[in-house]
């Protein structure tokens, strides 16, 4: 079973550039997160759909970042303009809809460096 | 709100050597607890689990133990590999609507042969 893929791995951008991030999670699994991590820290939950509907997006900065999963599938992370401080990591996971709450599938990341 | 507080790393052994990671935390009601495992260059994956109190979860030679009365989640295994080096992340899960797992620092463990 292949698990959740993210792409790129690695992205290096100047500052007020923009940039995508692109998931496919696990086949089935409906429940899709993104997550930040930065360097020296546990993930934070950015955004967290089910299906295609952001039931969670509390803590995703709006102004500047955004997020899309089309027909419940795939979904793109975008930053609009990026600073500085958004060098991290970008994980996205997934989970079925029916699991033991809290266990997710996390992708290997995208790394973001903001020169 | 929820936290969850780790050891800090790095931590370094010996090949064989014993592990303890230490977890505590803080939330309401009743959490269930993780261990999640972050080896180079790879995703995390979760490494155990428990959902309730005294329960013990168990996976490739490590432990922990839900201790209600300390509010706590040690990480332990009886001789480490080399292969064992990797970043180690506790986390909570405290339901109801507020569906977020909620992580640790992480702690970084290097086993030296």
């Amino acid at each position: 079973e292949a698990g959740v893929v993210q792409s790129p791995r690695y992205k290096i951008i100047e500052k007020k550039q923009p940039v995508a991030f692109w998931c496919n999670p696990i086949s089935g699994h409906n429940t899709l997160y993104w997550y930040l991590q930065n360097l020296g820290q546990g993930p934070e939950l950015l955004i967290r759909y089910e299906n295609e509907e952001a039931v969670d997006d509390s803590q995703l900065p709006k102004d500047r970042f955004s997020a899309e999963r089309l027909k419940g599938v795939d979904s793109t992370l975008k930053i609009q303009p990026a600073e500085l401080g958004d060098s991290a990591v970008y994980l996205c996971a997934s989970s079925p809809a029916v699991t033991v709450a809290g266990e997710l599938f996390f992708g290997e990341g995208s790394r973001l460096t903001v020169l | 709100g929820n936290s969850v507080t780790q050891m800090e790393g790095p931590v370094t052994l010996s090949e064989e050597a014993f592990l303890t990671i230490n977890c505590t935390y803080t939330a309401t009601g009743y959490p269930s607890l993780f261990w999640y495992v972050q080896y180079p260059g790879e995703g995390l994956q979760l490494l155990l689990k428990a959902t309730k109190a005294d329960d013990k979860g168990s996976n490739k030679g490590f432990e922990a133990t839900y201790r209600k009365e300390t509010t706590s989640f040690h990480l332990e295994k009886g001789s480490v590999q080399v292969s064992d080096s990797a970043v180690y992340f506790c986390a909570l899960y405290s339901g109801g609507s507020n569906y977020k797992l909620t992580f640790g620092k992480g702690t970084l463990l290097t086993v030296n042969p």
